[in-house]
Formats: structure tokens, sequence, C-alpha cells
């Protein structure tokens, strides 16, 4: 079955810098790529969604890369602020059918003021 | 706000015991999916209903049930409780059943098995 891992479980950074978060999966590469936000106790909110043809894609301070040769998507944020501490997730949608979205277990990002 | 409500937020009961969840999606959503969060698994899906037809099924227990109603809310039913069932219940809704975007979360409900 699907893998799919978040190479950290927690992230400590300084504010000011750029926030690097990694998703890796094994076997076939998905159709979709999404990554959420998670704030405790809440539930996760979209950020940004990477198709299988798309290298990059950016929304404000967000980017997201996705390379299917690696198997990898990295999800950048930069300038972080305090406000951007949470946990991040990916989350992956494949083209077999009626399959859900599936998600790692999430990267809890702390930045530092 | 997501516009997805769930209810309750909170839950505290014993084991052996039955409970319901229930989950109104977004306006216009037709697709509406539940998932369960504990700390050590992450989200799991457990099953998604399309116009009020089960979509996709996960690793959703036999002791555990699902439906989506006409005027497209949805209940998960969760009987012969455990501990192990301890965890956050999350309904998301989606416009499609076919899932191209993202899927929009309600704020979960908490049951607490004791």
């Amino acid at each position: 079955s699907q893998k799919i891992e978040q190479n950290s479980e927690a992230l400590n950074i300084q504010e000011g810098k750029t926030a690097t978060l990694t998703c890796n999966y094994t076997n076939y590469s998905p159709a979709y790529l999404q990554w959420y936000r998670q704030d405790p106790g809440r539930g996760p909110v979209f950020l940004l969604l990477i198709r299988e043809n798309e290298k990059e894609k950016r929304k404000e301070r967000l980017k997201v890369t996705f390379d299917t040769t690696l198997k990898q998507s990295l999800f950048h944020i930069t300038a972080s602020q305090p406000a951007d501490s949470a946990t991040y997730l990916c989350a992956l949608l494949y083209n077999s059918g009626n399959t859900p979205l599936v998600f790692g277990k999430g990267t809890r990002l702390s930045v530092i003021a | 706000d997501s516009g997805v409500t769930q209810t309750p937020k909170h839950l505290i009961t014993a084991t052996g015991q039955r409970v319901t969840l229930r989950c109104s999606p977004r306006s216009g959503d037709l697709s509406v999916y539940w998932y369960q969060q504990s700390l050590d698994q992450g989200l799991q899906f457990l099953i998604q209903y399309y116009n009020g037809e089960e979509r996709a099924k996960g690793n959703i227990l036999e002791r555990f049930s699902a439906q989506q109603f006409p005027d497209l809310h949805s209940e998960l039913n969760l009987s012969s409780l455990e501990l192990g069932d301890s965890a956050l219940y999350f309904c998301a809704s989606a416009e499609g059943g076919g899932l191209t975007g993202e899927l929009f979360f309600g704020e979960g409900s908490r049951l607490t098995v004791l």
C-alpha cells in the first residue's frame, strides 16, 4: 500500500527564515498533492494543491514543489512568522477509482520569535 | 469558518456504549467524508458518501456505520465502543464525487471513551 512520510515530526525555526517541510511517498505518483494546515484541536485547512504535471506552485509566502522522479514534495514558507506555527499535513490523491485523500502524519512547525 | 458543522464538539462515554456524530456539509457540497485522527495514526479515512450513496470505504470498523440523508447531512454511528476508539472524528465536504480540489473540514468531534 502507499506510504507517505513527512520527514520530521517537529521543526523549529527562527522568525524570518524559510521553513522547508518534506513529503515523501512510495510506489506510484499521485494525480494531485495537497498541503493542509492544522492548528491544535482544529480541523485541517487547505493551503495549496499541485498536480503531477506541475513542478511548482506559489501562493503569497508559500511555495510547493513536486518531483515525481524523487517521489517528493517540498513545502516552503518564506519570511516565517510565529503565526505560521502549526502542523502541516501532506495529502495525496490517486487517480485509481474512488480513492480518497491519503494524509501524512504531519510536521509540527514552531516559529520562534 | 469552513462552513462544515459538526456536533457534538466533545463527547465522553463509557466502553460498550454507542454514539452518533453529526455533520452538515457546506452548502452545495454533495460529498461528505469521515476521518479519524488519533495521536499515533494521523488522519485515517473512514468512509465517503456522495449524494446519499456510499462512494468509498476505508479502514472503517464493522462496529462503525454511516449514512448520508436526503438533505445531505451525514451521521457516523460508533457502537460497542472501546478505549481505542477515543479520537478526533472529522467530517469534510467537497463539491463533487471525485475529488479534484480541496476538502473543507469541520472542527471535529472529540470522543473520549472511559
